[in-house]
């Protein structure tokens, strides 16, 4: 079947722009994670969905980090005023449920900050 | 503070050279531990769960352990298909759902 999906594969933008990234979870999967990873860096958790209980948006590095998960199924990460340090790989990842359910990762979007 | 650690950083090793990747972790109350591997330009890709010492699971070349500290990842006479970054993860403390990861290791196995 379909893996997990993400769009754009590639996103260069200029400071101070906001930028949306999406995100097309397994079917089925009620557990939708977002990551990012930058150069040398391990996969830093940002925020999690589990069906309709309240996100955890305790990896969000600032308010300028928002997302949201329509219907339990795609996703949107969205970014305002972007920043150099932004720049990284941002990973989307879907599992059947929380801790126990091995997730299941997209090929992520580069995001580019100029 | 919940903390994975992978070493080494980079392992290079020739065709058939067999070796181990290391993992260590502290977390309170361990729930697993996840063995993924990357490809360049790609997710990860999920290789094993292991839920308590002395645990082992393998496929084809690769053979992960659990040990109460750490997990290893054996790979036994490697081909340069094995060549990827291999990274493991474990559930944060306090009953939270995400993964805490470590940088990896990065693996390449020449001819």
């Amino acid at each position: 079947g379909a893996g997990v999906s993400q769009s754009p594969s590639n996103k260069v933008t200029e400071k101070g722009k906001d930028v949306e990234l999406r995100c097309d979870p397994i079917s089925g999967h009620t557990a939708l994670y977002w990551y990012r990873q930058s150069l040398g860096q391990g996969l830093e958790f940002l925020i999690y969905f589990q069906g309709n209980s309240a996100p955890d948006k305790s990896g969000l590095p600032s308010d300028r980090f928002s997302a949201e998960r329509t219907g339990g199924s795609v996703s949107t990460l969205t970014i305002q005023r972007t920043q150099q340090e932004d720049s990284a790989v941002y990973l989307c990842a879907s599992s059947l449920g929380g801790r126990d359910y091995e997730q299941y990762f997209g090929p992520g979007t580069r995001l580019t900050v100029t | 503070e919940d903390q994975v650690t992978q070493s080494p950083e980079a392992l290079r090793l020739q065709e058939g050279e067999s070796s181990s990747l290391n993992c260590s972790y502290t977390v309170s109350g361990l729930r697993g531990l996840f063995w993924y591997r990357q490809d360049p330009g790609k997710g990860p890709e999920f290789l094993f769960t292991l839920y308590s010492a002395g645990e082992e699971k393998e496929k084809e070349r690769l053979k992960a352990t659990l040990t109460k500290k750490e997990s290893f990842l054996h790979i036994t006479a490697p081909k340069p298909e094995d060549s990827a970054t291999y990274l493991c993860a474990v559930p944060g403390s306090y009953n939270t759902d995400k993964l805490i990861f470590g940088t990896g290791t990065r693996l390449q196995v020449f001819p």
